[in-house]
């Protein structure tokens, strides 16, 4: 199965900060990728799918980008609510699989 | 509003099965296909399976660690959609979510949009 890599694994930072996530795939997987916000006791909720396409109703805040094998998750402003774990996705293929994730907080 | 509910966790021995229930409402159940994937504390997400429309044959897909053991339905006229699980093992404890899937066009792939709050289930003698 192919592997999805996230770093890094947490970060902490200041209210208005850029924070970038990666996610790197053992494979080539196109444009397959979605990202997941999910906070504490929260079921994920789904923020970019294709790579780089923000769901409804998203702030626009939050951006994606890459294809193949690396992915990035920008938040470009990180605000207090953004406090959580991100998950990439990948659906390429079965067995669908995610990143180890990365735990957002605020410094 | 997308809703999804699901009920009927709890405690079970292992080898003894549950059946999860997700119904939903705020959007036209037979369109989409429906997903379950699984968590446990502090790990990462795992699928567990799908269904797809009737549409596309109602046809069904497992993860390798569920396949034979669990088996998922669904029912149109309800807007229901099932999890049914079997000889249940330790390893399968941790809290179930079922999700929405909007099918991608030309690419026979889906986009799972819409969690519901998710079901805990404990496997435990």
């Amino acid at each position: 199965d192919i592997q999805l890599t996230q770093s890094p694994s947490s970060l902490s930072a200041s209210v208005g900060d850029r924070i970038t996530i990666t996610c790197q795939a053992s494979q080539g997987i196109s444009s397959f990728v979605n990202w997941y916000q999910q906070k504490v006791g929260k079921a994920p909720k789904l923020l970019i799918h294709h790579a780089s396409t923000l769901q409804r109703g998203v702030p626009s805040r939050f951006s994606g980008s890459g294809s193949g094998t690396d992915f990035t998750f920008t938040i470009s402003s990180l605000q207090p609510e953004d406090v959580a774990t991100y998950y990439c996705q990948r659906f390429d293929n079965l067995p669908l699989t995610f990143g180890g994730g990365t735990k957002v907080e605020i410094k | 509003e997308v809703q999804l509910v699901e009920s009927g966790g709890g405690l079970v021995q292992p080898g003894r099965s549950l059946k999860l229930s997700c119904p939903t409402s705020g959007f036209t159940f037979g369109d989409y296909a429906m997903g379950w994937f699984r968590q446990t504390p502090g790990k990462r997400p795992e699928w567990v399976g799908f269904i797809r429309s009737q549409a596309y044959g109602g046809a069904t897909e497992y993860a390798a660690s569920v396949k034979d053991r669990f088996t998922i339905s669904r029912d149109d006229s309800q807007g229901i959609a099932y999890l049914q699980m079997d000889s249940l093992k330790a390893e399968d404890t941790g809290v179930y979510y079922c999700t929405r899937g909007g099918y991608v066009w030309g690419t026979y792939r889906y986009v799972f949009d819409y969690w519901g709050q998710g079901a805990l289930v404990t496997v435990s003698s």
